[in-house]
């Protein structure tokens, strides 16, 4: 079974850090992964997508890293500010044209 | 603005009622989704269409029937509605071949029934 999981539920980190969060998948076969952001009450906004041929890509203060043989992608967010708070989802492709999402991570920046 | 948009925004309705999700998309693309969002803000594909065709139908009950008038347009109607089909439902696009097929998402319709 195809199955995206984001450890932690949750995270609180002081503003100025450096951060890093977690996504694991069940199936190596991927197609694409993509990092979405979602603020409450509000849609996704796509952050990154990463192809399965690539290992990273970035965005401003975000990196995010595909590691297909250990099922792992990690969102990296360079010098958090207060406005990096909302949940983060990690989304998989796994080439069947759907994105299989994770439960995500609720990121709280501390001023 | 280039986008996905829903309509209505919310909607607030009665057990047993009949209603429907519009959703429109004017980024040119060919592949149109729903998905649903749990109250433990779960997503779960529903429905996927390319280019006015059904490709994806997952476990959803028959009482939800999309229909896609055209590539841009992929509405979503629900009979008889239940308490447990209270949801936030999205709507979202992509492109095949396109930066991978990344999908853009619409802000939501939040669906509660009383």
């Amino acid at each position: 079974k195809q199955e995206v999981t984001q450890i932690p539920a949750a995270l609180s980190v002081p503003e100025g850090e450096n951060l890093v969060l977690n996504c694991s998948f069940t199936d190596s076969a991927i197609y694409n992964l993509q990092w979405f952001r979602q603020d409450p009450g509000k849609g996704l906004t796509s952050l990154l997508l990463i192809q399965s041929s690539q290992r990273e890509q970035t965005s401003g203060r975000l990196n995010a890293s595909l590691d297909k043989s250990s099922g792992r992608s990690t969102l990296y967010i360079a010098a958090s500010q207060p406005g990096d708070s909302a949940t983060y989802l990690c989304a998989v492709n796994f080439g069947n044209e759907k994105l299989t999402f994770g439960t995500g991570t609720r990121l709280t920046i501390i001023p | 603005d280039t986008a996905v948009s829903q309509t209505p925004k919310y909607l607030v309705t009665q057990m047993g009622n009949d209603k429907s999700i519009k959703c429109e998309q004017n980024l040119g693309h060919d592949t149109m989704y729903w998905y649903k969002q749990d109250s433990k803000k779960f997503l779960k594909i529903m429905f996927s269409y390319n280019n006015k065709e059904l490709i994806i139908n997952e476990t959803v009950p028959n009482r939800f029937s999309p229909k896609s008038p055209d590539k841009a347009h992929l509405n979503l109607h629900i009979n008889s509605l239940e308490l447990g089909d209270s949801a936030v439902y999205f709507c979202a696009s992509s492109q095949t071949g396109l930066k991978f097929n990344e999908q853009f998402f619409g802000p939501g319709t939040r669906l509660t029934v009383l």
